[in-house]
Order: structure tokens, then C-alpha cells, then sequence
């Protein structure tokens, strides 16, 4: 089956960048996702990308694609404490159900003042 | 505001007791998913409805039971079956067209 695989740690600075990686091994889907959980809540829908793109950028926020490698990264500039969370990748895995994403680990995102 | 509620927001049960956790939505969405998250392990898919009255077993639907007889609703049964239910519980649905996944704030539950 799909697996999605996360770093499970990143501790970064307040005011540096921080990069999310992620891989996944099937590749027929049409996106891929990046989402945001804080703590005690449910996740967020931080940012897509469709499977044609190399990259998408949304404010601090930038998507890199690398198809061929199966490789995704989240970058997110100029870290604030307030992005301290577990950010998920996530792969519908070519499925025909909406919303039957496989999911990564988690990575818990933490940023020191 | 559209959304989707779940609650209750923490539970203790004894073991050998069923529980049931809530999840409704206001979204009009046509699929609502329930997930399972540990620490260090993601979210797992434990049960999914696309319509109403149809359900489908996720990958580790065993020890759970689910139920759709309104599109608003879709409630989780932690059966007594179920090894390890201690656990934060998910749920979600999502618009057929754009495929986003749209998430309560979870029930955490103990069994103890």
C-alpha cells in the first residue's frame, strides 16, 4: 500500500526558514497536501500542489515538487513561534474517494524564541 | 458558521464499554471520514461514508462501528472489541468537487 514518510523533529529559531520533508510512493495522484495541526485541535488545510507543478509559493509559505524522486518539502520562511505545530503530509494515493488521504508521521515544528 | 462538531471533547469510559463519539457537519458535504491518531503514527482511516445509508471499512476498522442515516451525521462506536481504544478520534468531511479534507477539533478518548 501507500506509504507517506515525515522527519518526526525540527527545532528552528524564531526568523529562520524551516523545510518539512516528506516522500510518498505512489505516484498517480493528482495533489498532494500539506496540513497544520495545533495543539489539541484538528488539522488545517495549510497548502496543495497539483502533481503537474514544481513548486507553489503562498506567502511564507513554498511547495517544492520533486516527481521523480517522490519527494515533497513545505518551506516556511521567517518562522514565528505561532507555526509551532505538527505539519502532515498527506497523498490521496490515486484513490476514487475524496478525503482518503494517507497520511505521514507528523513532523512537530518547534521554534524557539 | 459552517463547520463540523464533534464532541464530546474528552471521554473516559471503563474497558469492556462501548462508546459512541459525535460528528456533525452544517457543510453539505456528501463524504464524512473518521480517523485515528497516535503519537509518532499519523492519522488512520477507521471508517468512511461517500453517501448517505453506505459506509465503507478504512484500514483499521475493526473494533469500530459507524452509522449514516443523515447526511449531517456521521457517529463512531468504540465497541468493547476494539484492543487499544485510548486514542484522539478525528473526524472530517469533504466537498465532492474540490477534495479537501475539513476537520473537527477531535475527541480524545481514555479508556481506563
Amino acid at each position: 500500500g501507500e506509504d507517506v514518510e515525515q522527519s518526526l523533529f525540527l527545532s528552528v529559531r524564531e526568523g529562520d526558514s524551516s523545510v518539512i520533508n516528506c516522500t510518498y510512493t505512489d505516484s498517480s495522484s493528482t495533489y498532494l497536501y500539506w496540513y497544520k495541526q495545533e495543539p489539541g485541535a484538528g488539522l488545517q488545510l495549510l497548502t496543495y500542489i497539483f502533481s503537474n507543478m514544481d513548486m507553489k509559493q503562498d506567502q511564507r509559505l513554498t511547495v517544492l515538487l520533486n516527481k521523480k524522486d517522490k519527494h515533497l518539502s513545505l518551506r516556511i520562511a521567517d518562522t514565528q513561534t505561532g507555526d509551532s505545530a505538527i505539519y502532515f503530509c498527506a497523498d490521496p494515493a490515486g484513490g476514487t474517494s475524496y478525503g482518503k488521504l494517507t497520511f505521514g508521521q507528523g513532523t512537530i515544528l518547534t521554534v524557539h524564541p | 458558521d459552517g463547520g463540523i462538531t464533534q464532541s464530546p471533547k474528552y471521554l473516559f469510559r471503563k474497558e469492556g464499554q462501548n462508546v459512541t463519539l459525535s460528528c456533525e457537519q452544517n457543510l453539505n458535504h456528501d463524504a464524512m471520514y473518521w480517523y485515528r491518531q497516535d503519537p509518532g503514527q499519523g492519522l488512520r482511516l477507521i471508517y468512511y461514508s461517500q453517501i448517505v445509508n453506505d459506509f465503507q471499512k478504512g484500514d483499521i476498522a475493526e473494533g469500530y462501528s459507524v452509522s449514516r442515516e443523515k447526511k449531517e451525521s456521521f457517529p463512531l462506536t468504540v465497541t468493547s472489541a476494539q484492543k487499544n481504544p485510548t486514542a484522539f478520534y478525528l473526524c472530517a468531511s469533504t466537498h465532492r468537487e474540490t477534495g479537501e479534507l475539513f476537520f473537527g477539533e477531535g475527541s480524545r478518548l481514555t479508556v481506563l
